[in-house]
């Protein structure tokens, strides 16, 4: 099955700075990549994704870019917020059903 | 949000004791899952139904049980719990590429 591999576990940049998270997946089939922010207490919510026919797709301070031949993602914030603060997690989805293989997260932290 | 609804959102119970966590969707979604999250393992996938009637293993099923009563209802059962169990667990729903999450169930075993 499917394998994804995120990193960093934890990442602190200081307000206005860039941060980047980057996955690794397995399976050369997987088409899908969404990234999902979970605030302190709070459900996951999906904040961008990507398809496997894509490079890169970008939505205001998030974008996300995607290297088949690699087979790794990545999730670019710019201009950090103190509000992005949160656990981000990547996904990939199994060409073969709906099944999303999560990363193991990455706590971000925006100093203000 | 109420599309996905857990139940209950916190639960304490004893080693051995039988327990039931519930979602229901409003969303009309065939598929729903169920997920386990433990700090520094992301979400794992216990169990996931493609519709009423199917039920699939996912990549940590041993302990867990559930049951697809209806399609807005899918219920994860630990027979016999154990303190390993001590986790949130999250129930999804999804429809094309979206999966949308519940609040979560905070369940404790001791």
């Amino acid at each position: 099955g499917e394998n994804v591999e995120q990193h960093p576990s934890t990442l602190s940049v200081q307000e206005g700075d860039s941060a980047v998270i980057k996955c690794t997946y397995s399976d050369s089939a997987s088409n899908y990549f969404p990234w999902y922010k979970q605030e302190l207490g709070k459900r996951p919510q999906l904040i961008i994704d990507i398809r496997s026919n894509v490079g890169e797709k970008k939505d205001q301070r998030i974008a996300v870019t995607l290297n088949k031949t690699a087979k790794h993602f990545s999730l670019h914030i710019t201009e950090t917020q103190p509000e992005d603060s949160a656990v981000y997690f990547c996904a990939a989805r199994e060409a073969a059903g709906n099944k999303l293989t999560f990363g193991g997260g990455t706590r971000v932290l925006v100093k203000p | 949000d109420a599309d996905v609804t857990q139940t209950p959102r916190n639960r304490i119970t004893k080693t051995g004791k039988r327990i039931m966590l519930e979602c229901s969707q409003t969303k009309g979604h065939d598929r729903m899952y169920w997920y386990r999250q433990d700090p520094g393992l992301g979400l794992r996938l216990i169990y996931y139904s493609f519709d009423v009637k199917d039920i699939n293993k996912g990549e940590i099923s041993d302990g867990y049980s559930v049951s697809r009563q209806a399609q807005a209802k899918f219920s994860l059962s630990l027979e016999s719990a154990i303190p390993n169990q001590t986790a949130l667990y999250f129930c999804a729903t999804s429809e094309g590429q979206l999966h949308t999450f519940g609040s979560g169930t905070r369940l404790t075993v001791v």
